[in-house]
């Protein structure tokens, strides 16, 4: 079936450091990828996605690019700062058309000042 | 508001008492889900509905059960809470289409004493 794993363990770095967080999928067909955002307290947000291989997605400083060659969707922002602290989940969506969406573990990310 | 609100926001209850969890979307999406999060299970999905009146399980559907009778409400009741169902709950709506990611509500974190 579907799935998407994430790399292990939470990520802890200073301000303006570079941040990465891998994600790789399995899936049939073509499905649309996605990175979650959930901030203390709160529900997830979406923070980006892309439809297509190639294709880019961005927001808030945040990139990942869909690349069908290596499965992968890795999330990266060139500088952190503080507020970016926060549990982060790739996701991929269900190529068959049930809208239902497969969630990686998440990954707790603390940017430290 | 446009939106997707959940309620209420916290809840402590007793087990083997039933207990209902609120779930309100103003978009007139098809989609509604139910997940729990839980340290070190990430989310699961517990019911998930394309429409009103259509309903299906999903990883962990044992002890709630939900209707969807109007679109825009999607009830969680836990029929007999006991202490394993301590967790925070989502709800989430989406559109049709490639692409259409989840918009989550805020949560419901519940605790069976």
């Amino acid at each position: 079936g579907n799935s998407v794993t994430q790399m292990e363990g939470p990520v802890t770095l200073s301000e303006e450091a570079f941040l990465t967080i891998n994600c790789t999928y399995t899936a049939t067909g073509y499905p649309s990828l996605f990175w979650y955002v959930q901030y203390p307290g709160e529900g997830l947000q979406l923070l980006l996605k892309a439809t297509k291989a190639d294709d880019k997605g961005s927001n808030k400083g945040f990139e990942a690019t869909y690349r069908k060659e290596t499965t992968s969707f890795h999330l990266e922002k060139g500088s952190v700062q503080v507020s970016d602290s926060a549990v982060y989940f790739c996701a991929l969506s269900d190529p068959g058309g049930n809208n239902r969406l497969a969630f990686g573990k998440g990954n707790q990310v603390v940017v430290i000042p | 508001d446009a939106g997707i609100t959940q309620s209420p926001r916290y809840k402590i209850t007793e087990t083997g008492r039933q207990v209902t969890l609120m779930c309100h979307q103003t978009w007139s999406h098809s989609y509604m889900f139910w997940y729990r999060q839980d340290l070190g299970h990430g989310l699961r999905l517990i019911y998930y509905s394309a429409a009103a009146d259509i309903t299906d399980k999903g990883e962990v559907p044992d002890g709630y059960v939900v209707s969807r009778s109007k679109t825009e409400n999607f009830p969680l009741t836990l029929e007999s809470a006991t202490r394993s169902q301590t967790s925070v709950y989502f709800c989430a709506s989406s559109g049709t289409g490639i692409g259409y990611g989840y918009t989550f509500g805020s949560g419901t974190r519940l605790t069976v004493v």
